[in-house]
């Protein structure tokens, strides 16, 4: 089975900090992906960035970068340079190759508050 | 373009009430969800289209019925919900494959009374 924890419930960042969203993940999958979306409270879940498992580069998109460590089964999440609109929810997700097709697995989601 | 549209955007209805959810995309995705999400959780799966025939049902209960017209519409059929069932129901689409990202459209907020 696949499990995916977010053990950061909330945390608050000033505007133009940086911020890491931690994730770590359990599979047994030989192939999976790694997501992370934000949700603000208008409600739409934004696709922010993928990381393949084997992909060698960390993956990178625009101020959003994931920090992945195979072997540690981690994927954090790093926003550079926080803005006021990044305030929203955070989920990481993964899907697995043997896994059910099609199911998404989210982890509990971290609650984002950036202050000017 | 990575657009999913749904429609309603806000839905009120009663428990006898029957009333359908709309979802479109335009991306040549062969592979449509519908997904619940409850406040301050993350979402749950509810059914997986794959070109158009219903591949997942996470044994949903049958007041909620989703229909795939076409590959581009999916529709979810609401009949003699219960107020549990409020929540946000979300629309996602993605290319065939299982590691492939889903993209989710804005959702549509039900309360049931």
């Amino acid at each position: 089975a696949q499990k995916i924890t977010q053990t950061q419930p909330g945390m608050f960042v000033q505007e133009k900090e940086a911020v890491t969203l931690d994730c770590t993940y359990d599979t047994s999958d030989p192939s999976y992906g790694l997501f992370w979306y934000k949700q603000p409270s208008s409600g739409e879940m934004i696709f922010l960035i993928y990381q393949g498992s084997y992909d060698q580069q960390n993956a990178t998109e625009g101020r959003y970068s994931l920090n992945f460590q195979k072997a540690r089964k981690s994927a954090n999440l790093v926003i550079s340079a926080s803005q006021l609109g990044d305030s929203a929810m955070y989920f990481c997700a993964m899907r697995g190759s043997t896994d059910s097709w099609g199911k998404l697995q989210f982890g509990a989601g971290t609650q984002v508050v950036v202050t000017p | 373009d990575t657009e999913v549209t749904q429609t309603p955007k806000h839905l009120v209805m009663g428990m006898t009430n029957k009333k359908s959810l709309k979802c479109e995309q335009h991306m040549g995705h062969r592979a449509m969800y519908w997904y619940k999400q409850k406040a301050k959780k993350p979402p749950e799966l509810m059914f997986v289209y794959s070109y158009e025939k219903l591949s997942i049902n996470e044994s949903v209960p049958s007041r909620f019925s989703p229909e795939c017209p076409n590959s581009s519409l999916l529709n979810l059929h609401l009949h003699a919900l219960q107020p549990e069932d409020s929540a946000l129901y979300l629309c996602a689409s993605s290319q065939e494959g299982q590691v492939e990202t889903q993209y989710f459209g804005p959702g549509t907020r039900l309360l049931v009374l």
